[in-house]
């Protein structure tokens, strides 16, 4: 695909229920970061990889927050025991390389939009 | 611990006006900064970096260590540039840390 693809685009889900959010990057990004959106706040800090494994998820809230990137691509956000507070938009980003490197630039996804109830 | 800080939520302007979006910045190590926009219904993108020193749609940014700011600058604002706009910081763990964010509103 052209960019970033966020699956769903929009979940409503009841308080204690398991939700999975899908991202597919930009084909050949090594990085790929999952960010947290709440109303009228800048995008949070979740967790990121660097191929498979992830390098940095010190931004997961609690262990109820869990992402994997099996085959280095595809990665799934799942969260457990859903929340009220859990309700925001959830955005995931690719890169080429990690910031570190000479691009450094995220590619965004239009991101899915959590709601419990 | 790093942190980025947008002091305003808001900020309008009229047409032609001149912008100035504020960003401060906290970090013990060497920054990396970077300026994003959101357009209405459109997703997030980069709009410039400071390493790059570019101008961009007629935005320029300039990094000053001293005062720990990243300051993005329009000397004449067009209605097409009415979006969210966010600071951030890149650490040493490769992570990018954004601001709360600014919403520029530009009117005829």
């Amino acid at each position: 695909g052209a960019g970033v693809s966020q699956t769903p685009s929009n979940k409503v889900t009841e308080k204690g229920k398991y939700v999975e959010l899908r991202c597919d990057p930009i084909s050949g990004h090594t990085a790929l970061y999952w960010y947290r959106q709440s109303l009228g706040q800048g995008p949070e800090f979740l967790i990121y990889f660097q191929g498979t494994g992830a390098a940095d998820d010190s931004g997961l809230p609690n262990d109820r927050f869990f992402a994997v990137r099996p085959e280095g691509s595809v990665s799934t956000l799942k969260i457990q025991r859903t929340e009220r507070g859990d309700s925001a938009v959830y955005l995931c980003a690719s890169s080429h390389s990690i910031m570190g490197g000479d691009t450094g630039e995220l590619f965004f996804g239009e991101g899915s939009r959590l709601t419990v109830l | 611990a790093q942190r980025v800080t947008q002091p305003e939520k808001l900020l309008s302007v009229f047409k032609g006006a001149p912008v100035e979006l504020k960003c401060n910045y906290s970090y013990s190590g060497s920054p990396e900064l970077f300026w994003y926009v959101q357009y209405s219904r459109q997703r997030l993108q980069l709009l410039l970096r400071h390493i790059s020193r570019e101008s961009i749609k007629g935005f320029t940014a300039d990094l000053n260590k001293g005062e720990t700011s990243f300051h993005l600058k329009k000397p004449f604002a067009q209605e097409e540039d009415s979006a969210m706009y966010y600071c951030a910081l890149s650490d040493d763990t490769d992570k990018l840390i954004f601001g709360t964010g600014t919403r520029l509103q530009v009117f005829p």
